[in-house]
C-alpha cells in the first residue's frame, strides 16, 4: 500500500535564509509525487509535481523539490523564506501502477520570522 | 470566475440532522472528489467521480452518499450527522481519472455539529 510522511510537524525558519520542507514516500511502482500549500480557510493550491524526467522539479512561487529515488524522498526546498511562505505543506503520492487514490501526507506548517 | 466553489461555506447543525453540501466546477475536468480534514489538518480521500462514475468509495459510513448529476457537479450528502462528522468538507477536480493532474480544491465547508 502506498504510504508517505512528513517527519516535521513544524519547520521554523528565518526570512532570507533556505528552507526544506521534508517528505519521504513508500510506493509501488514509480511514484506520482506532489506538494500542496494551504493558507488559513482556505483550499489546498498545487506548487510541483514529479511524474518522471529531472530530479529537479520547480513549481510556483520559488519553490522548488528534489526527486531521489534511494532515499525514497521528494523534500521541497526554497533557497530564500519569504514570510508570506509561513502555512501548511502537504506532501502527496499517487502510485504509477493501477488505482487512483492519492495519498496526502499529514502536513507540516512552517513558519517564516521576519 | 471561482474554479471550485463550494456551498455552503459554514454549516452548524444539531446531532441527528441530515444535511447536504454542494460543489461546482467550472474548469472542465473529468474527475471530482470529496476530502475530509479533521481537527489536526490530517487530509483523507472519501470519494472520487470520474465524468460522473464512482470510482473511489473509501471506507466512509453509508450516511455519507455522493451523487454527481453531472461532470461539473458533485454533492454531498449526509445523514443522522454525528459529532464525528465535525470537520472541513474539500471538493476537488482533476483533470485525467488516474489522478496524475494536479488537482484543484475549493476553499472547503466547515461542518460543526452541535
Amino acid at each position: 500500500a502506498q504510504s508517505v510522511a512528513q517527519p516535521e510537524d513544524q519547520v521554523n525558519v528565518a526570512e532570507g535564509n533556505p528552507l526544506t520542507v521534508k517528505c519521504t514516500y513508500s510506493v509501488s511502482g514509480n511514484p506520482y509525487l506532489f506538494w500542496y500549500v494551504q493558507y488559513p480557510n482556505r483550499g489546498l493550491q498545487f506548487l510541483l509535481k514529479y511524474i518522471t524526467g529531472d530530479n529537479l522539479v520547480k513549481g510556483s512561487y520559488g519553490f522548488e523539490a528534489e526527486f531521489n529515488e534511494s532515499q525514497t524522498s521528494f523534500h521541497l526546498k526554497k533557497p530564500s523564506a519569504l514570510v508570506s511562505d509561513s502555512a501548511l505543506y502537504f506532501c502527496a503520492v499517487r502510485e504509477g501502477t493501477g488505482g487512483f487514490k492519492t495519498i496526502f501526507g499529514a502536513g507540516t506548517r512552517l513558519f517564516v520570522k521576519a | 470566475d471561482t474554479a471550485v466553489s463550494q456551498t455552503p461555506k459554514y454549516l452548524v447543525t444539531q446531532m441527528g440532522n441530515d444535511k447536504s453540501i454542494k460543489c461546482e466546477q467550472n474548469l472542465g475536468h473529468d474527475t471530482m472528489y470529496w476530502y475530509k480534514q479533521d481537527s489536526k489538518k490530517f487530509l483523507k480521500i472519501m470519494f472520487s467521480y470520474n465524468n460522473k462514475e464512482l470510482i473511489i468509495n473509501e471506507t466512509v459510513p453509508n450516511r455519507f452518499s455522493p451523487k454527481s448529476p453531472d461532470k461539473a457537479h458533485l454533492n454531498l450528502h449526509i445523514n443522522s450527522l454525528e459529532l464525528g462528522d465535525s470537520a472541513v468538507y474539500f471538493c476537488a477536480s482533476s483533470q485525467d481519472s488516474p489522478g496524475i493532474q494536479p488537482q484543484h480544491f475549493g476553499d472547503g465547508t466547515r461542518l460543526s455539529i452541535l
